[in-house]
């Protein structure tokens, strides 16, 4: 069966500090990977998403940036954290030929200070 | 462009009691529809999807959705509801040929015993 990982679970950073947010899929090869933010508990804003290595699609310009250095690795980066990157950033995953519905990591609450 | 709408911010029920949490979209081609469920602090769980076939769908822990297309709307469904169904309910659509999954805001469910 195919699982998701995320860590940190939790993290306090202050602002102007760099980040790294890493998510990991197990038991699936050439998934789709998805990086999304949720601020204040409601609606998901999709991040970037990735269909292969070194593939990443941008969706919302802004201070952060992702990366696919492996197969089933998906990192969310920043140089320099601004007090409204705060949120539960999820990650997320899905199949490539099939119908597309995506699986979510636990997810990692950031919070900025 | 395709769009989801949650209408209903929260919906309170009684235990026992049937629910509805409804769901409108918007695509220009043949919708993949789906829902999933958020406990809090957690990430997002598949409840069911709709693909093509039957008009009604049937997932986990009870749900059920409807498909409608003449009224473009994919309503999430139990007949009894727990307090444990308590949580936040996310609607999404896919657009045959995108990658993407769009989301709706959100919508509230407080089942009350």
């Amino acid at each position: 069966s195919q699982t998701i990982h995320q860590w940190p679970a939790t993290l306090v950073q202050p602002v102007g500090s760099p980040l790294s947010l890493e998510c990991t899929v197990e038991g699936t090869s050439n998934p789709n990977l998805y990086w999304y933010r949720q601020a204040a508990g409601r609606g998901l804003q999709l991040l970037f998403y990735s269909v292969g290595i070194g593939q990443i699609s941008s969706e919302v310009p802004q201070n952060l940036s992702a990366s696919r250095p492996q197969d089933r690795q998906f990192i969310l980066s920043s140089k320099k954290l601004l007090l409204s990157d705060s949120g539960f950033y999820l990650c997320a995953w899905s199949r490539t030929r099939t119908s597309y519905e995506q699986y979510f990591g636990p997810g990692t609450r950031l919070t900025v200070t | 462009a395709q769009s989801v709408a949650q209408p209903e911010d929260q919906v309170n029920v009684a235990e026992g009691n049937p629910l509805t949490v409804k769901c409108t979209y918007s695509v220009s081609g043949n919708p993949y529809l789906f829902w999933y469920v958020q406990y809090p602090n957690r990430g997002l769980q598949f409840l069911l999807k709709y693909i093509t076939g039957d008009n009604l769908v049937k997932g986990s822990y009870g749900f059920e959705a409807e498909f409608n297309k003449s009224q473009t709307s994919f309503h999430l469904k139990k007949p009894s509801a727990l307090v444990s169904d308590s949580a936040l309910y996310f609607c999404a659509v896919r657009e045959s040929g995108y990658n993407k999954l769009i989301f709706g805001a959100g919508t509230r469910l407080a089942v009350h015993p």
